[in-house]
């Protein structure tokens, strides 16, 4: 059973338009929620997390929509640059668990 | 650099070979991950290393062989591979807890023909 799902597998979007990738989880004793961004050749790299205790968070042109009663959370890239174009996993975790679970990675295309 | 280092980046072997690839992390990070990225699929948690002890295997066919010899070094071992295990293979470390994160190496890409 896939403890996140992610949507959609992949995005293409006009340079300066939103880009927003979505992702629902089932356990909710996960505390913890990142986003990682991953370029070809590349490991994934942390680009933003949120705790539960807040419905969003803001960093840059990067926001995490937060939604604890309907288990979602969800990526906004506002004014989305080909820079962009990228693999992007969201994860759930908990301390008690040790290790992430990531969701399945949305493959964003930004035309310039 | 991510201050997470493997090597070596590109693997070629055959089904008969033995080889290592090896993750290196100066982060003082107290816990290290095996991943496996295959075309298409999530991230595979392969194993889990905290203070140099494995606290996870998960499911992993016993052709693939973790050693975890400090907190700053891991390793796989690999030997009679199969083509389907043809993939990128991410190191990660964290600081002990999942909540800061994860720290990920650029990863190996193994080819098995």
């Amino acid at each position: 059973q896939q403890q996140v799902k992610q949507s959609p597998q992949s995005l293409i979007v006009q340079k300066g338009g939103i880009s927003i990738i979505n992702c629902a989880y089932e356990n909710t004793a996960f505390d913890y929620f990142p986003w990682y961004q991953q370029f070809p050749g590349k490991g994934p790299a942390l680009l933003i997390a949120i705790r539960p205790d807040v419905s969003e968070k803001k960093e840059g042109r990067f926001t995490i929509s937060f939604n604890k009663s309907a288990k979602q959370f969800s990526l906004h890239i506002m004014d989305s640059q080909p820079g962009d174009s990228a693999t992007y996993f969201c994860a759930a975790s908990s301390n008690n668990f040790n290790k992430f679970y990531f969701g399945s990675g949305t493959k964003l295309n930004v035309k310039p | 650099e991510t201050g997470v280092t493997q090597t070596p980046r590109h693997l070629v072997m055959g089904m008969t070979n033995k080889k290592s690839l090896k993750c290196e992390q100066h982060l003082g990070h107290n816990a290290m991950y095996w991943y496996k990225q295959s075309a298409k699929k999530p991230l595979e948690l392969m194993f889990v290393y905290n203070f140099k002890e494995q606290t996870e295997n998960n499911s992993v066919p016993s052709r693939f062989s973790p050693e975890c010899p400090n907190s700053s070094h891991l390793f796989l071992h690999l030997h009679t591979l199969q083509p389907e295990d043809s993939a990128l293979y991410l190191c990660a470390s964290s600081p002990g807890g999942v909540n800061y994160g994860y720290t990920f190496g650029s990863g190996t890409r193994l080819t098995v023909v």
